[in-house]
């Protein structure tokens, strides 16, 4: 079947502009997780969804990022007055629920470069 | 948060097994322990968790320790497909929120 599904897979931005990611996940999939990876680090906890909501919004870091969730569905991360260090691929996962034998299915991600 | 410890690299011939292991001495009775890799340019991939009995599945399987404080993630016949950074990571919130480490990086050799 599909799986999770990101756009676009690559944007280039100038600083200061604003961006938007798109993530669309499994049909069915009641929870929904953003995440950055910065070029050769590991993963980051951004944002998580229990559908339209989202309880966790721990990780992201500055006002300047927010994201909403729409439909139970797709899900947009957006970025305002994008800074260079924002520079890096943000992923998207999903899963069934939130229970903790749940696994997470990610899609390739969004690199995103501020120039 | 309960942590993880795995070696940075490891390298393996192809079509040997690969065991890939893991130590999360501070896991506490409901932690489920979950494995993911990550291809180059991919997002990570689920490969395999489990809680306190060992796991098989189609890509792996999941060996734990009887007091839980390590785990092995074993291939059973690495091919060069499976070179990747290797994930192991204590689900422990209630949200199935996962804390990435730095993983294994997996080298296959012909």
């Amino acid at each position: 079947g599909a799986g999770v599904s990101q756009s676009p897979s690559n944007k280039v931005t100038e600083k200061g502009k604003d961006v938007e990611l798109r993530c669309d996940p499994i049909s069915g999939h009641t929870a929904l997780y953003w995440y950055r990876q910065s070029l050769g680090q590991g993963l980051e906890f951004l944002i998580y969804f229990q559908g339209n909501s989202a309880p966790d919004k721990s990780g992201l870091p500055s006002d300047r990022f927010s994201a909403e969730r729409t439909g139970g569905s797709v899900s947009t991360l957006t970025i305002q007055r994008t800074q260079q260090e924002d520079s890096a691929v943000y992923l998207c996962a999903s899963s069934r629920d939130t229970r903790r034998n749940s696994p997470l299915h990610f899609g390739n991600g969004t690199r995103l470069t501020v120039t | 948060d309960a942590k993880t410890t795995q070696p940075n690299s490891m390298e393996s011939n192809e079509e040997e097994p690969v065991h890939l292991p893991c130590n999360h001495s501070t896991i506490s009775g409901t932690d489920y322990i979950h494995w993911y890799r990550q291809l180059p340019s991919q997002g990570p991939e689920y490969v395999i968790h489990g809680l306190t009995s060992n796991v098989n599945n189609r890509m792996a399987s999941l060996a734990i320790a009887e007091d839980r404080k390590s785990s092995t993630l074993i291939l059973h016949r690495a091919t060069l497909r499976d070179a990747a950074v290797y994930y192991c990571i204590l689900n422990t919130g209630t949200a199935s929120k996962l804390t990435f480490g730095t993983g294994t990086r997996l080298q296959v050799t012909l």
